[in-house]
């Protein structure tokens, strides 16, 4: 089956750990998106990447880092920096990731990160 | 991207129709309108979206004003499995910055028995 996958479901750290949390998608997309959820609130942008070897910061960068060597991964590692880590993580990825035509973003279930 | 407006919460009885409003006065010429949906603990899915013409899809239906300031997602018979926060989203076409969507806090959907 197609999808993404990421691991684990639910993760916990102690404080000032950094942590990488995985993304790994199947559906052969270009670009790779990691957001941020804190309760009640709604989708923030970390990181994007359009295409392999290649990433932007989005809305909420600090404290957070990525890369993208391969197209099918996109690891998010949350370091130390990052103030307040505890949230659920969601990384979702589209065809591609510019040009005129529309593409729905897929979402994998999301990493449940509870810093203690 | 602009902004979108939704009511907080919404409320409807099992197998009846929901009308789920969204106000973009800002809307550009260019800005989709998407709707996405997220169940408790899971990832948002996609419902649908259009550009000025009202869309029709197995989920749901996509009303689109004449001045697309406003637009209304339909489930014509909701189901217990309906409820969840339902997000519009505008999304500027000729944007460089790929596809990342601006989710708001969203409408969260309860379906009463």
């Amino acid at each position: 089956d197609g999808g993404i996958t990421q691991s684990p479901k639910y993760l916990f750290r102690k404080e000032g750990q950094n942590v990488t949390l995985s993304c790994e998608q199947n559906l052969n997309h270009d670009a790779m998106y990691w957001y941020r959820q804190d309760p009640g609130q709604g989708l923030r942008l970390i990181y994007y990447s359009q295409i392999v070897n290649d990433f932007q910061k989005g809305d909420i960068a600090e404290g957070y880092s990525v890369s993208r060597e391969k197209k099918e991964s996109f690891p998010l590692t949350v370091t130390s920096a990052q103030k307040n880590p505890t949230a659920f993580y969601l990384c979702a990825s589209s065809i591609t990731g510019g040009g005129s035509s529309y593409n729905e973003q897929f979402f994998g279930p999301g990493t449940r990160l509870t810093v203690l | 991207d602009a902004k979108t407006t939704q009511p907080n919460s919404m409320e409807s009885n099992e197998e009846e129709p929901v009308h789920l409003p969204c106000n973009h006065s800002t809307i550009s010429g260019t800005d989709y309108i998407h709707w996405y949906r997220q169940l408790p603990s899971q990832g948002p899915e996609y419902v649908i979206h259009g550009l000025t013409s009202n869309v029709n899809n197995r989920m749901a239906s996509l009303a689109i004003a004449e001045d697309r300031k406003s637009s209304t997602l339909i489930l014509h018979r909701a189901t217990l499995r309906d409820a969840a926060v339902y997000y519009c989203i505008l999304r500027d076409v000729l944007s460089n910055s790929g596809y990342a969507l601006n989710f708001g806090k969203g409408t969260s959907l309860l379906v009463t028995p």
